[in-house]
């Protein structure tokens, strides 16, 4: 099974900062990669598929990047309604595999 | 628009069953594969099973193999999760999921959860 790794665990930030999240995997996993953005008591919601394309409705200020074995969650400027937890999935075979999640507080 | 709701969740004692539903509408139930995904209090998500348009094609994580089995009914657009033998260590929210293809597909959308404790 291909094993996910994200990092950081946590980041304490402020209104307006730059977010970066990153999910590594334990082997080439041709961009198939998602990420999900969880609001506590909710279900995920997808922000990211395919490693780089924005699902409809998200903000612009979310961005996926990362080939191979490396991705990256960006946020350019964080807003408030952003806090909650990020994580990555990977669909490259089954099982399909998640990342520990990154949580966000505001500082 | 597309709904998952999950039903069936509650307290069951360890070593005991339950069976958990997710009735979906507002997309093609069965050319979409289906998936269980779980997260214990405070921790993250772990996908448990998952089951192919068809149902020919399953898969269990490690944690599940053997004690849970996945089906589905496309003529209900329903799947469901047969849970046995349960310990502690499932308790969770449960959450059905879909993705477009079995292979190849990540999880689109999410119902929102039942919740299962497991105690004695």
């Amino acid at each position: 099974d291909i094993q996910m790794t994200q990092s950081p665990s946590s980041l304490s930030v402020s209104v307006g900062d730059r977010v970066i999240i990153t999910c590594r995997a334990s082997q080439d996993i041709n961009n198939y990669l998602n990420w999900y953005q969880q609001r506590p008591g909710k279900a995920p919601k997808l922000l990211i598929y395919d490693a780089s394309t924005l699902e409809t409705g998200v903000p612009s200020r979310f961005s996926g990047s990362g080939s191979g074995t490396d991705f990256t969650l960006t946020i350019s400027s964080l807003q408030p309604e952003d806090i909650g937890t990020y994580f990555c999935l990977e669909y490259d075979n089954v099982p399909i595999t998640f990342g520990q999640g990154t949580r966000l507080e505001i500082k | 628009q597309v709904h998952l709701v999950e039903s069936g969740g509650g307290v069951v004692q360890p070593g005991r069953s339950l069976r958990l539903s997710c009735a979906t509408s507002g997309f093609t139930f069965n050319i979409y594969a289906l998936h269980w995904v779980r997260q214990a209090p405070g921790k993250g998500l772990e996908s448990m099973t998952g089951i192919s348009d068809d149902g020919s094609q399953t898969y269990y994580s490690d944690s599940v193999k053997g004690r849970f089995t996945i089906s589905r009914d496309n003529s209900k657009n329903t799947v469901f999760l047969q849970m046995d033998s349960l310990t502690n260590e499932d308790t969770a929210v449960y959450f059905c999921a879909t993705g477009r293809y079995f292979y190849g597909s990540g999880i689109d959308h999410w119902g929102q959860g039942t919740l299962v404790t497991v105690s004695s």
